[in-house]
C-alpha cells in the first residue's frame, strides 16, 4: 500500500484566500484524523472521522476551518479565509479499529503570507 | 481525561551514548502506548508500541516497557547514532479512538 497520501506537500497563499488540503487514507482504514503541528502548540488533533462521519471536531480552531469526507478514500480540510496564524504543517492519519496504531501522511506545509 | 507527559527537550547526545526519554501518562481504562518518531521534513512514523502492562515494544534498537505501576513508557536505546536525530512523541490510545500525544522531544546526536 502507498500509505496515507496528502496533497499538496507545500502551499503558499495570501491572507484571505481559500486553501484546500487533501488526504487519501490507506485503503480499508475506517478512521481518519486531521492534525496541525506548530512550534508553539505542538501536535493538535483538529477533527476525526469514523466511516466517513465526523466524530469529534472540537479541535477545529474556528469556523473558518471545515473538513469533509465524502467517501472512504478521500478527505479535505478547508480554510476560508486563511490567515497568517494558520501557517503550520497539517497532517492526515488513518487507522483501522482492530489495529491500534495510526499511520501518518507526509504532511502539507502551509504558509499564509 | 487522558494525558501524556514527556521529557522536555531538546536532548543532545554524542554518538554511541545511552538514551532515555521519559514518558508518563494518565488514562482511564487500559491504554495502548506508542512511541512515534518524526524525521526532519517528514510525517510521524510508528516506532514501537505496547498494548498491555509489562509488554515491551522494540524496534531499530529502541525499547520501551509498559509499566502500569508507575504509569510510564520510557524510551531507551543503548547506543545512539547520528541517524536517530529526530523528534520523538509518546502517545496513548484508551477507550475512544483518538491518539493523545505528548509534546515531543527533539533529539540531536553529535558525531
Amino acid at each position: 500500500d502507498a500509505g496515507v497520501i496528502q496533497s499538496p506537500r507545500h502551499e503558499v497563499t495570501e491572507m484571505g484566500q481559500e486553501v484546500t488540503l487533501r488526504c487519501k487514507p490507506i485503503s480499508g482504514h475506517d478512521y481518519l484524523f486531521w492534525y496541525r503541528q506548530t512550534m508553539m502548540r505542538g501536535l493538535e488533533l483538529l477533527i476525526y472521522f469514523n466511516n466517513n462521519v465526523p466524530i469529534d471536531d472540537s479541535g477545529m480552531p474556528e469556523d473558518r476551518f471545515s473538513a469533509k469526507m465524502p467517501n472512504a478514500s478521500f478527505s479535505t480540510l478547508k480554510i476560508q479565509p486563511s490567515e497568517p496564524r494558520d501557517s503550520a504543517v497539517y497532517f492526515c492519519a488513518s487507522s483501522f479499529l482492530s489495529r491500534v496504531e495510526a499511520f501518518f501522511g507526509q504532511g502539507t506545509r502551509l504558509t499564509v503570507v | 481525561g487522558n494525558s501524556v507527559t514527556q521529557m522536555e527537550g531538546p536532548v543532545t547526545l554524542s554518538e554511541e551514548a545511552f538514551l532515555t526519554i521519559n514518558c508518563t501518562y494518565t488514562a482511564t481504562g487500559y491504554p495502548s502506548l506508542f512511541w512515534y518518531v518524526q524525521y526532519p521534513g517528514e510525517g510521524l512514523q510508528l516506532l514501537l508500541k505496547a498494548t498491555k502492562a509489562d509488554d515491551k515494544g522494540s524496534n531499530k534498537g529502541f525499547e520501551a516497557t509498559y509499566r502500569k505501576e508507575t504509569t510510564s513508557f520510557h524510551l531507551e536505546k543503548g547506543s545512539v547514532q547520528v541517524s536517530d536525530s529526530a523528534v520523538y512523541f509518546c502517545a496513548l490510545k484508551s477507550g475512544n479512538e483518538k491518539l493523545t500525544f505528548g509534546t515531543g522531544t527533539r533529539l540531536t546526536i553529535i558525531p
